[in-house]
């Protein structure tokens, strides 16, 4: 079956370490979205990629970094300048907004 | 991205229609009106979505007002599983899709 996978599902980073969460599609999917939740709040978006070998930052960049090599994949780096990187991130893909969005089922990463 | 106006909460009993509304005064004639849920812990799951015509499908139904100024979902018959929070968003030409504080809904046996 087509979707997204997040991996690892738990992550736990010590203060000051870089980690990397992985989001793969077999969608075919064009776009490709990066989200962090905080507890009881919605979705603000990270980074998005609309095809491959380019990508803008959303509406909380900082502290984050993207690439999108492969149009199946788009990884988030999560650097030692992210202040507060404990949450709950979320990939998404599209092929565009005439159809639903796919979204992975998440990586919780914690700051130890 | 133009914004959208959910109530914080709803409640339900299990098996009658719930009517989850948003108001999006301010939306341009090419965003699309799309509906997601999401469950405790989990990502969000596509509902429905439409452009100015009404939508069905095997999840809900979307009433799109005529001067699209707002829409309302429709979940016919109400489930346990259908609790969750609800999001109605706008995408525009961008392709983003920027999350609001949604709608959490209770359903009750």
């Amino acid at each position: 079956d087509g979707g997204i996978t997040q991996s690892p599902k738990y992550l736990f980073r010590k203060e000051g370490q870089n980690v990397t969460l992985s989001c793969e599609q077999n969608l075919n999917h064009d776009a490709m979205y990066w989200y962090r939740q905080d507890p009881g709040q919605g979705l603000r978006l990270i980074y998005y990629s609309q095809i491959v070998n380019d990508f803008q930052k959303g509406d909380i960049a900082e502290g984050y970094s993207v690439s999108r090599e492969k149009k199946e994949s788009f990884p988030l780096t999560v650097t030692s300048a992210q202040k507060n990187p404990t949450a709950f991130y979320l990939c998404a893909s599209s092929v565009h907004r005439e159809s639903g969005y796919t979204f992975g089922s998440g990586t919780r990463l914690t700051v130890v | 991205d133009a914004k959208t106006t959910q109530p914080n909460s709803m409640e339900s009993n299990e098996e009658e229609p719930v009517h989850l509304p948003c108001n999006h005064s301010t939306i341009s004639g090419t965003d699309y009106i799309h509906w997601y849920r999401q469950l405790p812990s989990q990502g969000p799951e596509y509902v429905i979505h439409g452009l100015t015509s009404n939508v069905n499908n095997r999840m809900a139904s979307l009433a799109i007002a005529e001067d699209r100024k707002s829409s309302t979902l429709i979940l016919h018959r109400a489930t346990l599983r259908d609790a969750a929070v609800y999001y109605c968003i706008l995408i525009a030409y961008t392709d983003k899709l920027i999350f609001g504080t949604g709608t959490r809904l209770q359903v009750f046996p």
